[in-house]
């Protein structure tokens, strides 16, 4: 199916644990994105990719690490998963910069 | 930060207007976005801003001033399944989302 996907839809880790979340895209955008979205804060950029090999850092990198070696895919790893890293995350994706966000439906992440 | 403003909560009447604000930092603007995004969803995508002015997309608009630094979404003729988020998005390089407007549209 077309689209953008997410996995898991929801995680529960410990303190501690590494966890990775999957995006999967079919459109070969070449933007992707990863936000987290928690009450108060709005949607805040993680980490984005322009590109297969190509990952920038966005407003709240600290404790999250991203690959992309293939265009449809852009894994998000939590190395050393902490409380407040307890969050809804989002993988979007573009054709660019200046052009609307696909977002996948999320990951709802507790870290308890 | 980009000192991305807007009301957190408005509410209104089926059928009736409302107009949602949002005020950014002018410096390294492009464009705005405006997405909504219902309770426990994904956001999507409504509107794209380059140009001062109104752009109508049925009964969605949505208002930009470059030079105030100010945009508006217009929502006309309400219906329920508009209650949602509606979140303002200022292009400045990378797109920066504010906290968003929850809208509550009551009979």
């Amino acid at each position: 199916d077309a689209g953008i996907t997410q996995s898991p839809r929801y995680k529960i880790t410990e303190t501690g644990r590494q966890v990775t979340l999957m995006c999967h895209q079919t459109w070969s955008h070449s933007y992707m994105f990863w936000y987290r979205q928690d009450l108060g804060h709005g949607l805040r950029l993680i980490y984005y990719s322009a590109a297969a090999d190509i990952t920038d850092k966005g407003e709240v990198p600290d404790g999250y690490v991203v690959s992309r070696s293939k265009t449809e895919n852009f894994p998000l790893t939590l190395e050393s998963a902490t409380r407040s890293q307890t969050s809804v995350y989002f993988c979007a994706s573009s054709e660019g910069l200046r052009y609307e966000q696909y977002f996948g439906p999320g990951t709802r992440l507790t870290v308890t | 930060g980009q000192n991305i403003d807007q009301p957190t909560e408005m509410t209104a009447t089926e059928g009736a207007i409302v107009q949602i604000n949002c005020t950014y930092q002018t410096s390294g603007f492009n464009g705005l976005f405006w997405y909504q995004q219902h309770a426990g969803e994904a956001p999507t995508f409504l509107s794209y801003n380059v140009l001062d002015g109104l752009e109508e997309k049925g009964r969605f608009s949505s208002f930009l001033s470059r030079s105030k630094g100010y945009s508006y979404l217009l929502l006309k003729e309400l219906q329920m399944k508009d209650s949602a988020s509606y979140l303002c998005a200022p292009d400045y390089q990378k797109v920066t989302f504010g906290t968003g407007t929850k809208l509550q549209v009551i009979p």
